[in-house]
């Protein structure tokens, strides 16, 4: 059973500075990895998706990196802005995963920017 | 611009009452998805669909039940509403497996 991990659980850094997100997945043989951002009572906002064929994916001040082979996804968020505290989570699409090709999230980090 | 629509946003609703939380979406995807977060915790899967006439049971038991008449609309529905339903219900929808998968905004519900 796949198994999503994200470290750290929570991230608090000053504005302006350039971070990394991380999250490690079990079983390599994923569809996809998605990156979403999750504000306090909200939804979750789609940022970055990966295919298991693709290494990275930018999107503006987010870079998002997939290593199949060790099982790693990083997401890198350039020049952090107050407007990016939010809670980060990743989840790799496989087959046979919940709800038999859904999604398996990890439990995510909380980022706070500090002004 | 959302493609998937949750309605109501909010409800607050007294214990014993039957309730119906709407999905719909306007992609055409035949796999639509119930999780649900309580606050600050993990989503956990409670019902998913891979099209009409199609409903299956997630990870997470959940007294709630499901419809899929139509493409586009995934209700969720419970019949009697207890002080341990409260929690956010997000729904999704996905197309091909290489698709992401779309939420909505999410419903806040809490049983007094």
């Amino acid at each position: 059973k796949q198994e999503v991990t994200q470290i750290p659980a929570a991230l608090s850094v000053p504005e302006g500075e350039n971070l990394v997100l991380n999250c490690s997945f079990t079983d390599s043989a994923i569809y996809n990895l998605q990156w979403f951002r999750q504000d306090p009572g909200k939804g979750l906002t789609s940022l970055l998706l990966i295919q298991s064929s693709q290494r990275e994916q930018t999107s503006g001040r987010l870079n998002a990196s997939l290593d199949k082979s060790s099982g790693r996804s990083t997401l890198y968020i350039a020049a952090s802005q107050p407007g990016d505290s939010a809670t980060y989570l990743c989840a790799a699409s496989q087959p046979g995963g919940g709800g038999a090709d859904g999604l398996t999230f990890g439990k995510g980090t909380h980022l706070i920017i500090q002004p | 611009e959302a493609d998937i629509y949750q309605t109501p946003r909010y409800l607050v609703i007294g214990t014993g009452k039957k309730i119906t939380l709407e999905c719909s979406q306007t992609m055409g995807h035949d796999k639509m998805y119930w999780y649900q977060q309580d606050p600050g915790m993990e989503l956990h899967l409670i019902h998913y669909s891979y099209g009409v006439n199609s409903t299956e049971k997630g990870d997470l038991s959940s007294e709630s039940t499901v419809s899929r008449i139509r493409t586009e609309h995934f209700p969720l529905t419970l019949e009697s509403a207890r002080p341990s339903h409260t929690s956010q219900y997000l729904c999704a929808s996905r197309g091909p497996p290489t698709y992401g998968y779309t939420f909505g905004s999410g419903t806040r519900l809490t049983v007094v």
